[in-house]
């Protein structure tokens, strides 16, 4: 049973840039949510997919954007990069009509570094 | 409102010592109550799991102490072995509405087993 995957997990990028995160939830679940965490700090909610839709946002800018697919994969994209956005950047999955609504697991994340 | 405290920041113990380490929260909407395990490097690991109608939960070596009335839950870890040193955060979920499906976390705390 295949976990949630994420790619690329290390990247570079230079100030001004953009870049694309994927993702691909765990078999079986339909609802994808993306977390921000900085060195030392818990995970902050960026946003969730569901049914291809943006279901709710954290207190993020615009230049945060994703998407998922009619497969359930997503892709998280961020724009202009500044060296705040430096961290790791973690997918996490879950099943809308799972009874207990509850269960939410993580990938390994992507490590950004901006330069 | 939405915050999720946790404490201590970092906590040492060894081998065979019951590690305690406590959360608080003001959302009373808040219904679901994971604890992460993180190791440097990985993505956060469900450990166990706790909703507010119960007081205890034990899975394994880990357990979860709930106290409704306090707003507060508390993890403690039995028989601490070396392998159990890592990051565990603790977090906060409300099903349904506008929050659906958003984990808030506390800080962390990294605990370190010595042998």
């Amino acid at each position: 049973d295949a976990g949630v995957t994420q790619s690329p997990t290390h990247l570079i990028k230079t100030r001004g840039q953009q870049v694309t995160l994927r993702c691909s939830p765990k078999s079986g679940h339909d609802t994808v949510s993306w977390y921000q965490q900085a060195l030392g700090q818990g995970p902050q909610f960026i946003f969730q997919y569901y049914e291809e839709e943006e279901r709710q946002r954290g207190n993020f800018p615009d230049r945060f954007s994703g998407h998922q697919f009619p497969n359930y994969s997503s892709e998280l994209n961020v724009n202009a990069l500044l060296l705040g956005d430096s961290a790791l950047y973690l997918c996490a999955s879950s099943l809308q009509g799972d009874p207990l609504e509850n269960t939410i697991y993580f990938g390994e994340g992507s490590w950004l570094t901006v330069v | 409102q939405q915050q999720v405290k946790q404490s201590p920041q970092s906590l040492i113990v060894q081998k065979g010592g019951i590690p305690i380490i406590n959360c608080a929260y003001e959302n009373t909407a808040f219904d679901y109550f994971p604890w992460y395990q993180q190791f440097p490097g990985k993505g956060p690991a469900l450990l166990i799991a706790i909703r507010p109608d119960v007081s205890e939960k034990k899975e394994g070596r880990f357990t979860i102490s709930f106290n409704k009335s306090a707003k507060q839950f508390s993890l403690h870890i039995m028989d601490s072995q070396p392998g159990d040193s890592a990051t565990y955060f603790c977090a906060a979920k409300v099903n349904g509405g506008t929050s659906y499906g958003k984990l808030t976390f506390g800080q962390g705390t990294i605990l370190t087993v010595h042998p």
